[in-house]
């Protein structure tokens, strides 16, 4: 079946560094956008990024645009996102998702992984 | 604040209908057929239960279903059930900078 694992969250300083990983399974990776996004405590969801499905294009929110980079390897089916620069409001659960149409981004996510969680605190 | 507007929260009883809008503009829900809507449950990743703008994706109950007008999307639940209790998201593509934008979420409570 369809499947995304997430993994790499944890706890880290403010100003550090993480990198989040997302192994997939079940379909073809290297035809579909990939999307991380994320949730704060309590909170609703925010997009964050996407990669094509080459990985030749990438876009941000402007919240993390200049400390996240997001990237993919499709020999290996899996995405990341490594987070630098780390603040407080990064603290949330994050998601992969595949986009629901191969070949573009139509901000439209499905399936999603289970999350994982990063905390930014001292 | 969210770019999308949901009511926070709406409520009904077992075998009642319930509609939730989603507000937007003709940047994002009004100019495009690219809108979904999520369910999540406590503490779960959420899940696709609507999708350009009406179209239900395989395994999710024809209960829910879903429309547009305007700049204004709905999720409409028939016959609620105690299992649909939930968040539920929309979102939707758009011309902004950021490809994406998620409404605030709308609490579901069936009495």
């Amino acid at each position: 079946q369809v499947q995304l694992v997430e993994s790499g969250g944890g706890l880290v300083k403010p100003g550090g560094s993480l990198r989040l990983s997302c192994a997939a399974s079940g379909f073809t990776f290297s035809d579909y956008y990939m999307n991380w996004i994320r949730q704060a405590p309590g909170k609703g969801l925010e997009w964050v990024s996407y990669i094509s499905s080459s990985g030749s294009y990438t876009n941000y929110a402007d919240s993390v645009k200049g400390r996240f980079t997001i990237s993919r390897d499709n020999a290996r089916n899996s995405l990341y996102l490594q987070m630098n620069s780390l603040r407080a409001e990064d603290t949330a659960v994050y998601y992969c998702a595949r986009d629901v149409l191969p070949y573009s981004s139509s901000s439209m996510f499905d399936p999603w992984g289970q999350g994982t969680l990063v905390t930014v605190s001292s | 604040q969210s770019a999308l507007t949901q009511p926070a929260s709406v409520s009904g009883s077992p075998g009642q209908s319930i509609t939730i809008s989603c507000t937007g503009t003709s940047s994002d829900v009004g100019g495009y057929n690219y809108v979904s809507w999520y369910q999540q449950h406590p503490g779960k990743a959420p899940k696709l239960m609507i999708y350009e703008v009406s179209n239900r994706p395989s395994g999710v109950s024809n209960r829910f279903s879903g429309s547009k007008s305007g700049n204004t999307a709905s999720l409409t639940i028939s016959g609620l059930q105690a299992e649909d209790e939930a968040d539920y998201y929309c979102s939707s593509y758009t011309s902004r900078s950021t490809p994406a934008v998620f409404g605030g979420g709308t609490q579901l409570t069936v009495l």
